[in-house]
């Protein structure tokens, strides 16, 4: 079946703009996680939504990071402002909540190069 | 910060069997133990995670310590395939879902 899928694969922008990266997830899965992976800092987690609402944005590492999710499904992860250091690549993952599973399904992710 | 260490790297020989350590003391009673790898411009891939018993899949075996301070994962007959980098996770708290949070890892190399 169709996994995590995330668009664009590859986003060059400049210094200031904003951008949005979506994450499209496994069909029925209700939790979706947002993480970056950059050079210096490993794997990072950013935000986890269950369903619509998020109770851990923890990740966030600053105000010009949002991320928002509708119909329990598609996210996008909005950043503004961009800065060099925002250049990395965002990974998006779902879960199914029912039962008893444990595995996170994470997408390809998005290149993110800031200029 | 993460709760595990482990080695930086490890050479396997292709076709033997990769034993990858992991050392997490300060796991809590009701943490599970994950383990994903990373195969190089992919996302992670879940591996295996287990609790206190140790664990087999079609991919891996998950030998847990009885004091639970540390884990190895096996992977039986290594392949090129599976060069990757693996993470050992401990995920906060005992519920299924929440966040990962990702050490260094252990690159491992397979070589023929």
């Amino acid at each position: 079946g169709a996994g995590v899928s995330q668009s664009p694969s590859n986003k060059v922008t400049e210094k200031g703009k904003d951008v949005e990266l979506r994450c499209d997830p496994i069909s029925g899965h209700t939790a979706l996680y947002w993480y970056r992976q950059s050079l210096g800092q490993g794997l990072e987690f950013l935000i986890y939504f269950q369903g619509n609402s998020a109770p851990d944005k923890s990740g966030l590492p600053s105000d010009r990071f949002s991320a928002e999710r509708t119909g329990g499904s598609v996210s996008t992860l909005t950043i503004q402002r961009t800065q060099q250091e925002d250049s990395a690549v965002y990974l998006c993952a779902s879960q199914l909540t029912s039962g008893d599973t444990y595995e996170q399904y994470f997408g390809p992710g998005t290149r993110l190069t800031v200029t | 910060d993460a709760k595990t260490t482990q080695p930086p790297s490890m050479d396997c020989a292709e076709g033997r069997a990769a034993n990858l350590p992991c050392n997490h003391s300060t796991i809590s009673g009701n943490e599970y133990v994950y383990w994903y790898r990373q195969i190089h411009s992919q996302g992670p891939q879940y591996i295996i995670h287990g609790l206190k018993n140790n664990e087999t899949n079609e991919m891996a075996s998950l030998i847990i310590t009885e004091d639970r301070k540390s884990s190895t994962l096996i992977l039986p007959h290594a392949t090129l395939r599976d060069t990757a980098v693996y993470y050992c996770i401990v995920r906060p708290g005992s519920s299924n879902t929440g966040k990962l949070i990702f050490g260094q890892g252990t690159t491992l190399q397979v070589k023929p």
